[in-house]
């Protein structure tokens, strides 16, 4: 069965550093989306793509996060300059359409970011 | 408005026994209500999902009960396995095509005991 992948699974770095979080969704899916847990809480949209353009954010999602299609196959996360409160699990969903009510997000296992 | 709330935060049943688990929102807007189950470590997975025009759905062991003039849906699991033991969240999300985001629940954390 497809499924969606990420790496890494777990990522520390620094406070202030870049991160890339990476994704690869189910190849014939159309709509991507980043979510975010922190640890034990619930999960939070941060972004949705679709035709290589943001379709919403939410109010977490500001300048410091950017997503990218860079091929055919990947979808990225990046945060420019971490802080500690982005330490939380990621995880990246995909859907083969944008109509929740007949289609489902499918959901990889997430990476888990460590700010120090 | 945005918010869905979802109680109880944990939950213990035995074996063979009943859970359920209830959910609430306030945005008459929302029009697809999906239930997630999450195992440690793994990302949530789709267990059943309900639209408002039906007041109950069942898949095997998984119903969903939807009560919309109270804005409220509930998750029940039949014949509670120790292999349902996980976190449920409820989400909602409004159908606007290429909108998709869905808005979670706090999540419920069952565990199933012999």
């Amino acid at each position: 069965e497809p499924e969606v992948t990420q790496t890494p699974s777990h990522q520390v770095t620094q406070m202030g550093q870049e991160v890339i979080l990476r994704c690869v969704p189910i190849s014939n899916h159309l709509y991507f989306y980043w979510y975010r847990q922190i640890l034990g809480q619930k999960v939070e949209f941060l972004v949705s793509f679709y035709n290589n353009e943001i379709s919403e954010k939410s109010e977490i999602f500001d300048d410091q996060f950017s997503v990218e299609r860079p091929d055919g196959s990947n979808f990225t996360l990046k945060i420019r300059s971490t802080k500690l409160e982005d330490s939380a699990m990621y995880f990246c969903a995909s859907s083969r359409t944008g109509r929740g009510g007949t289609d489902t997000q499918y959901f990889g296992p997430g990476t888990r970011l460590t700010v120090l | 408005q945005q918010q869905v709330k979802q109680s109880p935060q944990s939950l213990i049943v035995q074996k063979g026994g009943i859970s359920i688990i209830n959910c609430a929102y306030e945005n008459t807007a929302f029009d697809y209500f999906p239930w997630y189950q999450q195992f440690p470590g793994k990302g949530p997975a789709l267990l059943i999902a309900i639209r408002p025009d039906v007041s109950e759905k069942k898949e095997g062991r998984f119903t969903i009960s939807f009560n919309k003039s109270a804005k409220q849906f509930s998750l029940h699991i039949m014949d509670s396995q120790p292999g349902d033991s996980a976190t449920y969240f409820c989400a909602a999300s409004i159908g606007n095509f290429g909108n998709e985001k869905l808005t979670f629940g706090t999540g419920t954390r069952l565990t199933i005991i012999p």
